[in-house]
């Protein structure tokens, strides 16, 4: 059965900590992961990592896929307050247009 | 350019009830699929339809029926409402099957009583 895990379920750091995000699945047919930020309403996309050993970065985030290990991790350094919300990992497979998400890693950052 | 579009924003429906729900796509994408999103579960994947056609399915039960229209708008129904259903409901649209991310819109929330 295709599965995304990730970890942990949830994380509370201080502003200016970084912290990791971890994801790793078992798919067949692999095509992408995906990031995603969800706050109050809609989950939006962060970075999309189709091979190994790339980094993407944009600003503070960054992440890097590993598909030798079936691993991904989201890294945010300099945490803000407007950091805090659900950090969603999603794989894409090859059939069709599937995605299948994890639940997420809820991240609070405190003043 | 506009974002994906769903409606109703907030729903409250009685059990054995039935509801339609609604998702404009972004303009240009043709894939769009739906997503049920509860605490204990994360989202959890419907189905995803792609030029009127629906091509993948989740694990849900048949009380749960989707369509699309040839403007790329699509609609989900869910008939003979259940406590459970309650949960919010995620559309996503993507330009085709190529290696495109999916952009979401803000979600129908649906209260079952």
């Amino acid at each position: 059965e295709d599965k995304v895990v990730q970890s942990p379920l949830s994380l509370v750091v201080h502003e200016g900590d970084t912290v990791t995000l971890n994801c790793s699945y078992e798919v067949t047919n692999f095509r992408s992961l995906l990031w995603y930020k969800q706050e109050k309403k809609a989950p939006t996309f962060l970075f999309m990592l189709t091979s190994s050993g790339i980094e993407k970065k944009s600003g503070r985030l960054s992440s890097i896929l590993d598909k030798k290990e079936l691993f991904s991790i989201l890294n945010i350094t300099a945490t803000q307050t407007g950091d805090s919300a659900v950090y969603l990992c999603a794989v894409a497979l090859n059939t069709g247009n599937q995605f299948y998400f994890g639940t997420g890693t809820s991240l609070t950052v405190i003043p | 350019k506009a974002g994906v579009t769903q409606t109703p924003r907030y729903l409250i429906k009685t059990r054995g009830q039935q509801v339609t729900l609604s998702c404009s796509p972004i303009s240009g994408h043709r894939s769009v699929s739906w997503y049920q999103q509860t605490p204990g579960q994360g989202l959890q994947f419907l189905f995803e339809y792609f030029s009127e056609t629906q091509r993948n399915k989740g694990n849900f039960p048949g009380r749960f029926s989707g369509r699309q229209f040839s403007n790329s708008r699509s609609e989900m129904n869910v008939s003979t409402l259940e406590l459970g259903d309650s949960a919010l409901y995620l559309c996503a649209s993507s330009l085709d099957s190529t290696n495109q991310p999916q952009h979401f819109g803000d979600g129908t929330r649906l209260s079952i009583l």
